[in-house]
């Protein structure tokens, strides 16, 4: 499968606590998009990451890309429940072809 | 406009009509995609156009499935004779840039088709 995974598929935490999500994928890419998707609505690009960067931050996300594992953390700090949300990284198949999605990590932050 | 806008965003349909979704992308973008996303999962792609060139269809899971951009600006998605497995929110999204997956995707809110 060319597919990436998210993981974990699920995650509950408290407000204030600290999110991780990871994503892998098998293709080699240019970049690496994080997207957040609220219930009902749809998604939201977050942060992206080239494929030269190790590590990104904006706001209270840092995320992460380590080529060699072909893989990428996504961290949320100091959560809200407002981040409530499904979570993608959609990454590149073959060549010329569009972002595939894969079926992300749903957080719930409860206060 | 200011972003992505997708019409209608509820339709209810009975099993054997046609159905045609709306996507008015972000002024000026090149890109143009489809995806479909069912209940818990992600969204799955169905068709890419650069302006008005359908460069990649290999995700419309029928040939009941037919999209168009003539103008290379609005597009449409329209289902022939709808079947209840194709109930699911079809997601429109607009890329400023003509790669297919490099550049950064802005999506529609939606539009939920429900097929009785």
């Amino acid at each position: 499968s060319q597919q990436g995974e998210e993981d974990p598929q699920a995650l509950s935490i408290q407000e204030g606590e600290n999110a991780t999500m990871n994503c892998s994928y098998k293709t080699s890419i240019n970049n690496l998009q994080w997207y957040r998707q609220n219930s009902g609505r749809g998604l939201v690009h977050l942060i992206l990451i080239r494929s030269n960067e190790r590590e990104k931050h904006s706001g209270r996300l840092r995320v992460t890309l380590d080529t060699s594992k072909k893989s990428s953390s996504l961290l949320i700090t100091a959560s809200r429940a407002a981040d409530t949300a499904s979570y993608f990284c959609p990454f590149r198949g073959q060549a010329g072809t569009a972002l595939i999605f894969g079926k992300g990590t749903t957080l719930s932050v409860s206060s | 406009g200011a972003g992505v806008s997708q019409s209608p965003r509820y339709k209810v349909a009975k099993r054997g009509q046609d159905v045609a979704l709306r996507c008015d992308p972000i002024s000026g973008h090149v890109s143009l995609f489809w995806y479909q996303q069912a209940l818990g999962q992600g969204p799955e792609f169905l068709t890419y156009f650069q302006n008005e060139a359908q460069l990649d269809k290999s995700g419309l899971p029928s040939d009941r499935f037919f999209a168009e951009r003539p103008e290379g600006s609005v597009s449409t998605l329209k289902i022939q004779r709808t079947q209840q497995e194709d109930s699911a929110v079809y997601l429109c999204a607009s890329s400023l840039t003509g790669s297919a997956n490099t550049g950064e995707l802005f999506f529609g809110e939606g539009s939920r088709l429900t097929v009785l």
